[in-house]
């Protein structure tokens, strides 16, 4: 139990055009989804938090109209880069937390990594 | 506020002997603490949970951590190294705050990479 999923798990895109990453919970209900972004050999940097149903808290530094955030639903999560540049590339990564669980513990999906040429 | 600090950012072990990766923390609250693992281009996988229940956790793959307030830390340990242990590992801190969905962020520590040497 507890799986999250990303999709893409890859993707290329020009310098200037947005991609869109897709954040599910599978077999649980997550009310709140965070989306972290990691470059090479660093660790995982939260971006935002991402509460159903209302919008997402982002944390100091971030462009909320760079990074746009919804979450419609319990199971789903989307992460939009707008006017995407080289220095958005980075491996971006989604963790979900379980409505029930308990104890916040997140469980995180497997990533998407981003190259913007 | 809370922060964590891995103190090494390398560690070499040969196949078969112990293994201890440090980690420190400070917290506002009472904290929960993890340790994940990273293997290369993949996602974050558990090893185990630090909730206020016992000091002594044991987690997936022969891992445990031992949590001492006295000291601030939430060492790593595993009696024998395999060659598929090799990975990143982080140590985690949670703020369990007041509650709310609000609550509960997750800061990572820099990461710790364990090679395994045959």
């Amino acid at each position: 139990g507890a799986v999250v999923s990303q999709h893409p798990s890859r993707v290329i895109c020009k310098s200037g055009t947005s991609v869109k990453i897709e954040c599910r919970s599978l077999d649980f209900q997550a009310t709140t989804m965070f989306w972290y972004r990691q470059f090479p050999k660093q660790s995982l940097m939260l971006m935002a938090t991402s509460n159903e149903g209302s919008k997402a808290t982002y944390e100091q530094g971030v462009e909320k109209d760079k990074f746009l955030i919804n979450h419609a639903s319990l199971t789903l999560s989307t992460l939009t880069v707008t006017s995407a540049h080289p220095e958005d590339s980075s491996f971006y990564i989604c963790s979900a937390r379980d409505l029930y669980g308990g104890g916040y513990e997140q469980y995180f999906g497997p990533g998407t990594r981003l190259t913007v040429t | 506020a809370q922060s964590v600090t891995q103190l090494d950012s390398h560690v070499s072990v040969s196949e078969g002997t112990p293994v201890l990766l440090r980690c420190n923390y400070s917290s506002s609250y009472s904290p929960s603490l993890f340790w994940y693992v990273q293997h290369p281009n993949k996602g974050l996988q558990l090893l185990l949970k630090y909730t206020s229940a016992a000091t002594l956790v044991k987690g997936i793959n022969g891992f445990e951590a031992e949590f001492k307030k006295s000291e601030t830390s939430f060492h790593l340990t595993k009696p024998s190294a395999h060659m598929s242990d090799a990975a990143e590992y982080f140590c985690v801190v949670s703020d369990q705050g007041a509650g709310g969905t609000s609550y509960g962020k997750l800061t990572f520590g820099q990461g710790t990479i364990l090679t395994v040497h045959p």
